[in-house]
């Protein structure tokens, strides 16, 4: 069972657009963090949501909580190539000790 | 800026053999963790220690599987025997405090042949 689904699988989309990146569940998260990945390394961490309905900014992205803690949206506004990389949500529960990571988002910014 | 180290960065072992992961996590973090990610597939969990115990672990880290903080700084993962779907990279990651934002150092890419 996927307990977080992530949509699309692959944006190929050219320098200067706008895109949307989501992270759907049926489960309650106390936190989500997104990530950012590079072939053959780690995941980056680019920020942390607690708070439902909670709204993030870090420069062209705005990170989203939903109200209910259930799911969550990255929008980059302009994108450059440098934006090009595989993205990651993950949750945290207040049960247990584990963060349950989507299935990602691979995003190809065209120059 | 404090960071989660790995060593070795690649690791090739033969089929059967034992291999140990080493990480360091961030000094002042308690929690730490095991993910892999096998070639183009998600990333998965392994194991989750804190207070020199694990706290939860998946399916996947069975008996073949253990971990251990055997100093102040280490946090390692052993596989006793290998087996050719062990192939992937295994991230080291750790946490402040339990299920706050996680840091993941830059992976071991293991493969064994």
């Amino acid at each position: 069972t996927q307990l977080l689904e992530q949509s699309p699988q692959f944006l190929s989309i050219q320098e200067g657009e706008n895109l949307t990146v989501y992270c759907n569940s049926s489960s309650v998260f106390s936190s989500l963090q997104w990530y950012r990945q590079e072939p053959g390394e780690g995941p980056v961490l680019l920020v942390t949501v607690v708070t439902g309905g909670e709204v993030k900014k870090l420069k062209r992205l705005t990170f989203q909580f939903g109200d209910a803690r259930k799911d969550s949206s990255l929008h980059i506004t302009a994108a450059q190539p440098g934006d090009t990389g595989l993205y990651l949500c993950a949750g945290a529960r207040n049960t247990g000790n584990q963060f349950y990571f989507g299935t990602g988002t691979s995003l190809t910014v065209i120059p | 800026e404090p960071e989660v180290t790995q060593t070795p960065s690649h690791q090739v072992t033969q089929m059967g053999q034992e291999v140990i992961l080493r990480c360091v996590p961030i000094s002042n973090h308690l929690y730490f963790y095991w993910y892999r990610q096998i070639l183009g597939q998600k990333v998965e969990f392994l194991v989750s220690f804190y207070n020199n115990e694990i706290s939860e672990k998946s399916e996947i880290f069975d008996d073949q599987f253990s971990v251990e903080r055997p100093d102040g700084s280490n946090f390692t993962l052993k596989i006793r025997s290998t087996k050719l779907e062990d192939s992937a990279m295994y991230f080291c990651a750790s946490s402040r405090d339990k299920n706050t934002e996680a840091f993941f150092g830059q992976g071991t890419r293991l493969t064994v042949v």
